[in-house]
This record gives structure tokens, sequence and C-alpha cells, in this order.
């Protein structure tokens, strides 16, 4: 199983909401990132999970909170959201840290009203 | 900060012709990756460079990383409209333990 599943597809809420995206993977990959992607841009990193542990916080804003329940589960809690972080979310997960592929996700388009 | 900026932005071919996005980084990279996400798809992986002025091939996509380990090419000889997508390298720097995506080449294929 190769494969990086992600729900919701689609989440629309409003700015007083709070909601979470969820990420699964099953091939014990040890570390797990989250992206965030506008529109003809490239993948912006947010957020690196080792092992289950919070390796790199690329400085986002507080109102997003990444969660690592287990090795193979990632989620992202959103609270008090900005129009401005309206984009696709991208989960993706790796073997290892370092100089490997990493599988990305379908991820969650995102829209915040 | 690390950069990886790619070029062109935009490129549109007529199928059958051949296509080159170049990729340079504003340091040293210990890898390359390429990457190539389909409309409304999401990144999917390529392949990866390691060795300076390493040269690897699949199918009709031809990777090359440099010698100073800087920039790296992709180019695909004979394009098919299933090669329509955005291709991304992405580098690793030997200080930093993340990936940073180029900006992108969107390709189009005309039939």
């Amino acid at each position: 199983d190769t494969e990086v599943t992600q729900t919701p597809k689609h989440l629309v809420m409003g700015m007083t909401n709070k909601k979470s995206l969820k990420c699964e993977q099953h091939m014990g990959h040890r570390a797990m990132y989250w992206y965030k992607q506008k529109a003809k841009k490239p993948p912006e990193l947010m957020f690196v999970y080792s092992y289950e542990k919070l390796s790199i916080n690329e400085s986002v804003p507080s109102r997003f909170s990444p969660e690592c329940p287990n090795s193979s589960l990632l989620n992202l809690h959103l609270h008090a959201l900005q129009p401005e972080d309206s984009a696709l979310y991208l989960c993706a997960s790796s073997q290892d840290l370092y100089r490997v592929e990493q599988y990305f996700g379908p991820g969650t388009r995102l829209t915040v009203t | 900060g690390q950069q990886v900026m790619q070029i062109p932005q935009y490129q549109h071919v007529q199928e059958g012709e051949d296509f080159t996005t170049y990729c340079n980084s504003s340091t040293t990279l210990s890898n390359i990756q390429w990457y190539k996400q389909r409309p409304g798809g999401h990144p999917v992986f390529l392949i990866q460079l390691v060795k300076s002025g390493e040269v690897k091939k699949q199918k009709r996509l031809t990777f090359q990383f440099g010698e100073a380990k800087k920039n790296s090419s992709l180019h695909i000889t004979a394009t098919q409209t299933t090669d329509v997508g955005t291709y991304f390298c992405a580098g690793e720097s030997y200080n930093t333990d993340k990936l940073i995506f180029g900006t992108g080449t969107r390709l189009q294929v005309f039939p």
C-alpha cells in the first residue's frame, strides 16, 4: 500500500470555526509533513514530524496546530483562520527525513469564508 | 534563505516536440528530486539525483544534476498529451532537513 489518504477532500469554514484535517499512511514511514499550496504556486512546508515528534515548524501561525497521535496519523487543527488561509493542504510521508522521496496525499481543498 | 527557481514558468508545445525545464538553487544541494503535479492533482515523485553530474533516464525523460550541485534539468523527448502538468524540482541543502520546492514549470501539450 503506497497511499496517503486525507480527509476531508473539501472543507468550507467560517473564521470562527474549529475544524481538523486528517492524514493517514500505512507504509511504515517515520516522517510526515504538512504543506500548504496556493494556486499556481509550489507546495510550502508547514510542519515536519519525525518519529511522532515535531521536528520542524516553519514559523506557522498558531491558528494552525499539528498533532501526530501515532506513527500512521497526522492531524492539522484549524481555529480562527483568515480568508488568506484558503489553499490546498497537502500531507506527505517518507521513509525517513533525509534524501528520500515523499509520498503525497490528494490534499484537502480549504476555503475560509 | 534557500531559494530554488525554475525556468520557464510556462511552456506550450505541440505534441511530439521536446521540452526542457531548468532548476537553479541559491545554495549547494545534497540532492535534488523531481515531482510532477497534474492539474487538480497532487505532486508525484519522479526521481532523485544525488551525485554531481549525475544523469538518469526514465523512458522519454532525462534528468541531470549539475557538476556544482546547484542546478538541474528535466528534458522530455517527443512530448505526449499525458505529459501535461507542472514539474517541480525540490532540493535539500546540506544544512537543513527540509525539501524546498522550486517555482515550477507548467507544461501544456497541444495535440
